[in-house]
C-alpha cells in the first residue's frame, strides 16, 4: 500500500516563503509521478494549482511553484498571502492508471 | 465554459447503494477521463478510481474495489459511480473531476456530492 506523505502543517508569515513537499513511503518522487498540486478551502472542491511537477495550472499567480527537491516533489510559495491560508494536497501518478493523494498540509498565514 | 455538474445530497442506509452523477458541459465529454475522489469529514482527499470515457475502461483504488462501478452515458455527457454495501465509513463529500491523462491531473472538479450513512 503506496502511502504519500506531507506535512502536517506549516505557519508561514504574510509575504514569507513556505515550502511543501510530498514524498513516498518507500521510494523517490520523480517527474515520472507528473506531481500536482491542489489547495482546498473548507467547503469548497479542490483547486488545481500545479501539473507535471512544475507547471501551473491556467490562473495561477507565479508566486506558486513546484520542483523536485531531492526525493521528494515540492511546492513553494514565495511571497504568502492571507488568502493562501488553505489545505495543500498533492497527487503523484503511480503508474496502472493509479493516482494517489498525499496526506494533506495545513497552512496558516 | 468546462463544468462538471454532479447530483445532490443522499442518505443511505447501512448495506445500502448509492450513485452519484457528474454531468460534463463546455467540452467534448470523450477526450478527457474522470476521475473519482472521496472526502470524509475532517480527513484528506481520497482518490477512487478512473474511468476512460472514450472506452469505458476502469481502473478503482484497491480500497473500494469490489463495491464501486463507474459509468458513463456519452449521449448525456454524464459519468456515473455506483457504490454498494455502504457503511458509516462511507460517509463523505464526493467530488468528480475531469482527469487530462497526458499528465495524470485533475483540472476541472464537480462541487462535490454529500453522501451520509448514519451509523
Amino acid at each position: 500500500q503506496t502511502v504519500v506523505t506531507q506535512e502536517p502543517s506549516f505557519s508561514v508569515s504574510p509575504g514569507g516563503t513556505v515550502t511543501l513537499t510530498c514524498g513516498l513511503s518507500s521510494g523517490s518522487v520523480s517527474t515520472s509521478n507528473y506531481p500536482s498540486w491542489y489547495q482546498q478551502t473548507p467547503g469548497q472542491p479542490p483547486r488545481t494549482l500545479i501539473y507535471s511537477t512544475n507547471t501551473r495550472s491556467s490562473g495561477v499567480p507565479d508566486r506558486f511553484s513546484g520542483s523536485i527537491l531531492g526525493n521528494k516533489a515540492a511546492l513553494t510559495i514565495t511571497g504568502a498571502q492571507a488568502d493562501d491560508e488553505s489545505d495543500y494536497y498533492c497527487v503523484l501518478y503511480m503508474g496502472s492508471a493509479i493516482s494517489v493523494f498525499g496526506t494533506g498540509t495545513q497552512v496558516t498565514v | 465554459q468546462v463544468q462538471l455538474v454532479q447530483s445532490g445530497a443522499e442518505v443511505k442506509k447501512p448495506g445500502a447503494s448509492v450513485k452519484v452523477s457528474c454531468k460534463a458541459s463546455g467540452y467534448t465529454f470523450t477526450t478527457y477521463g474522470i476521475s473519482w475522489v472521496r472526502q470524509a469529514p475532517g480527513q484528506g482527499l481520497e482518490w477512487m478510481g478512473w474511468i476512460n470515457i472514450h472506452n469505458g475502461n476502469t481502473k478503482y483504488a484497491q480500497k473500494v474495489q469490489g463495491r464501486v462501478t463507474m459509468t458513463r452515458d456519452t449521449s448525456t455527457s454524464t459519468a456515473y459511480m455506483d457504490l454498494r454495501s455502504l457503511t458509516s465509513d462511507d460517509t463523505a463529500v464526493y467530488f468528480c473531476a475531469r482527469d487530462v491523462g497526458s499528465t495524470y491531473h485533475f483540472d476541472y472538479w464537480g462541487q462535490g456530492t454529500l453522501v451520509t450513512v448514519p451509523s
